[in-house]
This record gives structure tokens, sequence and C-alpha cells, in this order.
């Protein structure tokens, strides 16, 4: 069964950095790309990150752009999303998801996501 | 970057009824759009890929059509359970972005 689970969110002030990780289990870790969507509170799906499966492929929102970075560790069979200059529209419930194949495409599993909070 | 358009952003049907959802992309994704279903407090759920395939488990109610810019799901008969949003997403050029969207309420 393929599971994915997101942790490191939390509340952090404007200006600030978090580091979101994915841990996953339940599949061949290397064959696939992985994800980062956010939700704003009340609001739709924005994509903001993706990373191929030999981290030779990546690309970013632009909103996030420039602050954001993603990285992955395929022996540990995670992902993580290192966010800088956190703004208050980063406040998000981010979910991690696992693309159908190994270069960026769609999501077709899901973790539960983790709520980032950023105000002062 | 490509912008998602969907129509409408919400509607409200009866069980039984037929209902369709369109969304539209600013430049030509050729067939690189998938839908999602999500219910309230769960993550989106895969629907469709490749605009018209549908994942293996999903009620085939549900159907996708179009190519290019234009982009339909029809939901042949609704029932209770399909209460839901709905969110477009296109996959063919970085960054991939989502529509904004439909809520649909079954009566």
């Amino acid at each position: 069964e393929v599971q994915i689970v997101e942790s490191g969110g939390g509340w952090v002030p404007p200006g600030k950095s978090l580091r979101l990780s994915c841990a996953t289990s339940g599949f061949n870790f290397e064959d696939y790309a992985m994800h980062w969507v956010r939700q704003r509170p009340g609001k739709g799906l924005e994509w903001v990150s993706g990373i191929d499966w030999s981290n030779g492929g990546v690309g970013y929102a632009d909103s996030v752009k420039g602050r954001f970075a993603v990285s992955r560790d395929n022996p540990k069979k995670s992902v993580h999303l290192q966010m800088n200059d956190l703004r208050d529209e980063d406040t998000a419930l981010y979910y991690c998801g696992r693309d159908v194949g190994r270069t960026l495409g769609y999501v077709d599993s899901w973790g539960q996501g983790i709520l980032v909070s950023v105000s002062s | 970057d490509i912008q998602m358009t969907q129509s409408p952003s919400s509607l409200s049907a009866s069980v039984g009824d037929r209902v369709a959802i369109t969304c539209q992309a600013s430049h030509d994704i050729k067939y690189f759009l998938s839908w999602y279903q999500q219910k309230p407090g769960q993550a989106p759920k895969l629907l469709i890929h490749d605009a018209s395939i549908l994942e293996p488990g999903v009620t085939p109610r549900f159907s996708g059509s179009g190519s290019g810019t234009e982009f339909t799901l029809t939901i042949s008969s609704l029932e209770p359970e399909d209460t839901a949003t709905y969110f477009c997403h296109q996959y063919d050029d970085l960054p991939f972005t989502f529509g904004p969207g439909t809520k649909v309420d079954v009566k």
C-alpha cells in the first residue's frame, strides 16, 4: 500500500524558514517523480513544486521560485521542501504527492497534508 | 504560464442528473490534463488522466473528453457521494497549474 506522510509544518513569522519532509513507503521510491501541492484555507489547489526521479529535473510555481527548493533522498525514500523567506500568503495545507512516472506529470497518490501557518 | 479556467464555479443538481464541467487552457496542452475530486477535509482523488482515461476503480459515471484547449468532465448520473469540488490540472508545461475548481452539490 502506498503511504505518504508529510511532516515539518507549523507556525513561523514572516521572513523565516521552514523545511517540510515527506516520508514514503509501499512503492519503489526512485522510480517516481514527486510533487508538492498546496491549498490555502478555503481556496483551490496550487501546484508548488516537483522533482523527477533523479534530482535532475525540478520545477516551481512562479509564486515560490527563488524562495523554495525541492530535493529528494532516494535511499531514504523521502522528499523535502525548503521554504525560505516565508510570506503570509504561503499559509496553506501542503500536500506531498507521488507522480505516475519518473518524469514530471500528474499526481496519483497523495499524503494527508501538513499545515504551514505564516503570521506575525 | 498556462492559465486554467473552469465553468461553472459551482452547480447544484439532483440525483440522477447529468452534469458537465468545462475546463479551458490558455494554451494548447494537447491531452495533458487530469481531473481530481476533492471532498471536504480530504486529499484530492485522481479521477481521469490524459483528458479521457478513467483511473482504475473510479466509477464509469465519470468521463472526460477534449484536447487542445477545451476539456469536459461529465458525470452521467449524479449520486449523493459526488458532492465535492472538482479541479482540472494541466501537466503539459511547467509550471503545472490547476483550475480554480467547480463545487458540485447534489440535492
